[in-house]
């Protein structure tokens, strides 16, 4: 079974400083892993992806992620917070198709509330 | 950039009553899937479909709920006699055959069951 862990339920940081929102995850096989944002009463944006390659990888609104297979983490980054960036932050992992788990269901981690404070 | 759509982007039911979420997936995206998230609560997932049929569902998706394309685009997700627990935002989304490109999310239908 796959699951996905983001052990912080609210992370606060200072506009300017830089961000880090954890995940850790477990599946089978080999993960992909996915960041997506939602801001109040909207759906769910996109941030980044890993599918293979580069352990960093770089996404939309300057963020990053970098995955670390050992540590079965996916830690989402940013070097410059911005308040506009105050949201809550899902982490995903689902198995690798190439796997043979077969599995296309994302499992989803029970968010992080980021406040960037002014 | 290609949009999975969903309407209604908020729906008002009174329980017991069926209700049919509608959603346009991706047009060359092959998977198509149903979450939901209660308030407050993580994202869950409901059930895939591809060719046609089911590929995978979850324990939430019991007798109640039934997934349709009844068209080369729509997607839908119906609820047959709606409980005030089916209160919840539900999320359409689409992906590619394996999913590398990732999976791309719609704006969510928020249901309300009084």
């Amino acid at each position: 079974a796959q699951s996905v862990a983001q052990p912080e339920d609210q992370v606060n940081v200072a506009e300017g400083n830089p961000l880090t929102v954890k995940c850790t995850y477990s599946v089978s096989g080999n993960p992909y892993l996915f960041w997506y944002v939602q801001y109040p009463n909207r759906g769910l944006q996109f941030l980044l992806k890993y599918i293979t390659g580069d352990n960093l990888v770089k996404g939309s609104y300057g963020f990053e992620a970098e995955f670390n297979k050992s540590q079965t983490s996916f830690h989402l980054k940013k070097p410059s917070a911005l308040v506009s960036d105050s949201a809550l932050y899902f982490c995903a992992v689902r198995d690798s198709p190439y796997s043979g788990a077969g599995s296309y269901q994302l499992t989803f981690g029970k968010g992080t509330k980021l406040s960037v404070i002014p | 950039e290609p949009e999975v759509t969903q309407t209604p982007s908020h729906q008002v039911t009174q329980m017991g009553q069926e209700v049919i979420l509608r959603c346009v997936p991706i047009s060359n995206h092959l998977y198509f899937y149903w979450y939901r998230q209660i308030l407050g609560q993580k994202v869950e997932f409901l059930v895939s479909f591809y060719n046609n049929e089911i590929s995978e569902k979850s324990e939430i998706f019991d007798d109640q709920f039934s997934v349709e394309r009844p068209d080369g685009s729509n997607f839908t997700l119906k609820i047959r006699s709606t409980k005030l627990e089916d209160s919840a935002m539900y999320f359409c989304a689409s992906s590619d055959l394996m999913g590398d490109r990732g999976y791309t999310f719609g704006s969510g239908t928020r249901l309300t069951v009084v």
